[in-house]
């Protein structure tokens, strides 16, 4: 299977700070990495789906990047909406496999 | 809009069977791929499987001999089992739809406890 290494962990920010999430994946997967957002006791959200395509009404502050094994999502300007758990998806191989998660905390 | 929701028993004895219910609104699941996906308390992420539209399914190595996922078209659901479940099974089980970019809409979510 392929491993999904994110990080970090946790990250304390301000609104209006930029911010950046990265996700390392064990071998090549060929841009076919999603990002999500997920809110305590909501669904999980998709905000870039394929490395770097925004999802229809994800607002244009989070933006994606990255190929071959690495990849990021950053949030431009942060809102006080945004604080959440943000995890990547690969599924470029079966089975598909998740990072573990950045918590995003006000600071 | 499409929508998915789970439902199932909270809690389920080990040795037994689990079983959950994806009800979908606003599509038909005789088109895309669904899915099932659970987190682990501690947040670990599982694909776990998926029904195709035409009803073939997939599932994940590490499951195969214990899972099933089914479907009602009459009903638009679709369903999971797992077998033999151990206290390692619990977690928040999650069923979602896939589009061309994979995983697109999901379900709130049902949590599951296996315990005596």
């Amino acid at each position: 299977d392929i491993q999904m290494t994110q990080s970090p962990s946790f990250l304390s920010a301000s609104v209006g700070d930029r911010v950046t999430i990265n996700c390392k994946a064990s071998q090549n997967i060929n841009k076919y990495l999603n990002w999500y957002q997920q809110k305590l006791g909501e669904a999980p959200k998709r905000l870039i789906y394929n490395t770097n395509n925004l999802q229809t009404g994800i607002p244009s502050r989070f933006s994606g990047s990255g190929s071959g094994t690495d990849y990021t999502l950053t949030i431009s300007s942060l809102q006080p909406e945004d604080f959440a758990t943000y995890f990547c998806l690969q599924h470029n191989s079966f089975p598909n496999t998740f990072g573990a998660g950045t918590k995003l905390e006000l600071k | 809009e499409v929508q998915l929701q789970e439902s199932g028993p909270g809690l389920v004895k080990p040795s037994q069977s689990l079983s959950l219910t994806c009800s979908v609104t606003g599509y038909s699941i005789t088109s895309n791929y669904w899915g099932w996906i659970r987190k682990f308390p501690g947040n670990k992420m599982e694909w776990m499987g998926y029904i195709s539209y035409s009803g073939s399914t997939s599932y994940n190595p590490s499951l195969k001999s214990r899972i099933s996922i089914t479907r009602d078209t009459s009903k638009n659901q679709f369903f999971l089992q797992l077998n033999s479940v151990t206290t390692e099974d619990t977690a928040t089980y999650y069923c979602a739809r896939s589009d061309g970019g994979y995983l697109d809409a999901w379900g709130q979510g049902a949590s599951v406890t296996v315990s005596s």
